[in-house]
């Protein structure tokens, strides 16, 4: 069971936009940055974004995110084929003074 | 460019020894803290603990506490991960991610290939 709950899929069709929620507490979400991870089959996962809005360079504005309180969502719009991968909320839980990720999203694009 | 290079795939039988690597370049390698994460097999992430290299200050999830040693020698700017006698539940993939700056709690931004660890009589 992980410490931040994730669907555990979500799909759309090409140019949809869709969007994965992350919930947490107070001692993760609550009060530190959220981060969001896309992993390709086979591949190491990458950030998409980072202290909880903002997009590293090269990571397409397709790719949003926000936060409210306890929770967390990713949003992609215009979406496409090649997005089809598992998402990852992370974050650090102050109690557990340690990295927890959300259970991870496999997202289809049909 | 800022890269982590992690070591080569293992095949190990249950009860002996490894460590694994992870190689640093393009960025002060002890300034920033380097994180090692867990995939077991079609499951998702798991961070196990973490070492800041310059001053080896290191933090393990509890659940790792004793079963794995985080470790770094700056003079080759590599931190690895090691085991002293391994399962089979350790079968997984492997991999190091380095931190945004210099606290535990910015953002995993640069990730490594990932070493498959495999553990089977």
């Amino acid at each position: 069971q992980s410490v931040l709950t994730q669907p555990p899929s979500a799909s759309g069709t090409p140019g949809q936009r869709v969007t994965i929620s992350c919930s947490g507490s107070t001692s993760n979400i609550g009060s530190k940055s959220v981060n969001w991870y896309q992993q390709l089959p086979g591949t190491a996962p990458k950030v998409l974004i980072y202290y909880d809005t903002q997009r590293p360079s090269g990571v397409p504005d397709r790719f949003s995110a926000s936060k409210f309180g306890t929770s967390a969502s990713l949003a992609i719009s215009g979406l496409q084929s090649e997005d089809e991968a598992d998402y990852y909320c992370a974050t650090w839980d102050d109690s557990l003074n340690g990295w927890v990720f959300g259970g991870g999203t496999k997202l289809t694009v049909l | 460019e800022v890269q982590l290079v992690q070591s080569g795939g293992e095949v190990k039988k249950p009860g002996e020894s490894l460590r694994i690597s992870c190689k640093g370049s393009g960025y002060s390698f002890t300034n920033y803290w380097i994180g090692w994460v867990r995939q077991m097999p079609g499951k998702g992430l798991e961070w196990m603990g973490g070492i800041f290299p310059g001053d080896s200050d290191t933090r393990y999830r509890p659940s790792f506490q004793g079963q794995v040693t985080i470790s770094v020698d700056k003079s080759i700017s590599t931190a690895s991960l090691q085991w002293s006698s391994l399962k089979a539940s350790d079968t997984a993939v492997y991999y190091c991610a380095r931190g945004r700056s210099g606290r535990v709690y910015d953002p995993l931004d640069i990730w490594g290939q990932g070493t498959v660890v495999t553990v089977s009589s």
